[in-house]
């Protein structure tokens, strides 16, 4: 019983790189999330996805694209990172929009 | 976009005081939930509160949804070391998706 594991846990990047990160659930959620944290910032929404083939900006999605090719998969990629990009991302999953979210792991990136 | 804020940011008590964290918002909440999150690890959902003037228990946690359903609160009776962390309000936005507070970080002396 995984429930959402992301991958990788820990990531450095060089300024101008790219890289992918993904998300998996297993519990047949439609709605998954990725959010940011920051210090004294909390979490960000930066993108979402209410269902297969479906994705949509959140709070802070510039820098940053997505893709929800099957159910299971929330994937976030940086196409140009920037150390603006350093922070701890999170995965999270829902069965609804308005119930409780499974949050993953989280990855650690640093961009330097 | 994000309306709820949480107080206060920082909180430090001796193993055995109570601790309560707030989250108030300028708008009407639909619902809120609560999440705790451990040092170095990822939010843990808690509960759900959705009816005005709502309380819910969980053990030593007490959650109160305000009668004009604007601010929420959490409460600790009697803290203990495992209830180090940070603790997130989040308010539901255009039905489908959270916003967060930005958090309590509570820490426990014991």
């Amino acid at each position: 019983n995984a429930g959402v594991t992301q991958t990788p846990k820990f990531r450095v990047l060089k300024t101008g790189q790219s890289m992918t990160l993904l998300c998996a659930q297993d519990m047949n959620h439609e709605y998954m999330y990725w959010y940011r944290q920051d210090p004294g910032m909390g979490l960000r929404l930066i993108h979402y996805s209410v269902g297969e083939g479906t994705t949509a900006k959140g709070e802070v999605p510039d820098g940053y694209n997505v893709s929800r090719l099957k159910k299971q998969n929330f994937l976030l990629g940086l196409e140009s990172a920037a150390p603006s990009q350093t922070s701890v991302y999170f995965c999270a999953s829902s069965p609804t929009g308005a119930y409780g979210y499974t949050f993953g792991s989280g990855t650690r990136l640093t961009v330097v | 976009g994000q309306q709820v804020m949480q107080i206060p940011q920082y909180q430090h008590v001796q193993e055995g005081e109570d601790f309560t964290t707030y989250c108030n918002s300028s708008t009407t909440l639909s619902n809120i939930q609560w999440y705790k999150q451990r040092p170095g690890g990822h939010p843990v959902f808690l509960i759900q509160l959705v009816k005005s003037g709502e309380v819910k228990k969980q053990k030593r946690l007490t959650f109160q949804f305000g009668e004009a359903k604007k601010n929420s609160s959490l409460h600790i009776t009697a803290t203990q070391t495992t209830d180090v962390g940070t603790y997130f309000c989040a308010e539901i936005y255009n039905f489908n998706k959270f916003y967060f507070g930005s958090g309590t970080k509570l820490n426990v002396k014991p």
